[in-house]
């Protein structure tokens, strides 16, 4: 079935540090990407997505790019800010029939100290 | 309005309780989730709801009730719980479902933190 790999946490980074959390995947056909963000005592937000191969997503100084040779989407951010601490969640969705869901990997919780 | 409004924020209930989560969006999305998180989990899908009608129970006990009244409202009925359905209950509703839907994002709301006593 659809499985996503993340980078396992906790991260700790200093402000302005360049920020990578690795995210791989296994999908049959060719699933959407994304990562969402849970801020404490929050649902989950959208912070960017790609939908196909060589497709970069970005927001708010994140980006990540759909590498369909390496099956991954890594995030990254080249300065990141102590309102960055949050938890990352890497998920994926594919149009097969009866698995349209959304698949999420376990989160890397992030926590920028100034 | 791009807001997915859940009530109510904490809920501390005993076993023999029932009481109901509810779930509301004003903006026009034809489908609406409900999940469950666990700490330091990510959420794990319960049900999914197409155009009003349940379209995906991933096997959840039957102490667990869904039910859609109209196109805006999500709620989720709760009877003799567990203390392990502990749980932070995450609502989410998307433009869509199904495979014609697979690119869009999902808005979630801030959620309902349960505790079963």
């Amino acid at each position: 079935g659809d499985s996503v790999t993340q980078m396992e946490g906790p991260v700790t980074l200093s402000e302005e540090a360049f920020l990578t959390i690795n995210c791989t995947y296994t999908a049959t056909g060719y699933p959407s990407l994304f990562w969402y963000v849970q801020y404490p005592g929050e649902g989950l937000q959208l912070l960017l997505k790609a939908t196909k191969a060589d497709d970069k997503g970005s927001n708010k100084g994140f980006e990540a790019t759909y590498r369909k040779e390496t099956t991954s989407f890594h995030l990254e951010k080249g300065s990141v800010q102590v309102s960055d601490s949050a938890v990352y969640f890497c998920a994926l969705r594919t149009p097969n029939f009866g698995n349209e869901k959304l698949t999420f990997g376990t989160g890397t919780r992030l926590t920028i100290i100034p | 309005d791009t807001e997915v409004t859940q009530t109510p924020k904490h809920l501390v209930m005993g076993m023999t309780n029932k009481k109901s989560l509810k779930c509301e969006q004003h903006m026009g999305h034809r489908a609406m989730y409900w999940y469950k998180q666990k700490a330091k989990k990510p959420p794990e899908l319960m049900f999914v709801y197409s155009y009003e009608k349940l379209s995906i129970n991933e096997s959840v006990p039957s102490r667990f009730s869904p039910e859609c009244p109209n196109s805006s409202l999500l709620n989720l009925h709760l009877h003799a719980l567990q203390p392990e359905d502990s749980a932070l209950y995450l609502c989410a509703s998307s433009q869509d479902w199904g495979r014609a839907a697979t690119n869009e994002k999902l808005f979630f709301g801030s959620g309902t933190q349960l505790s079963v006593l």
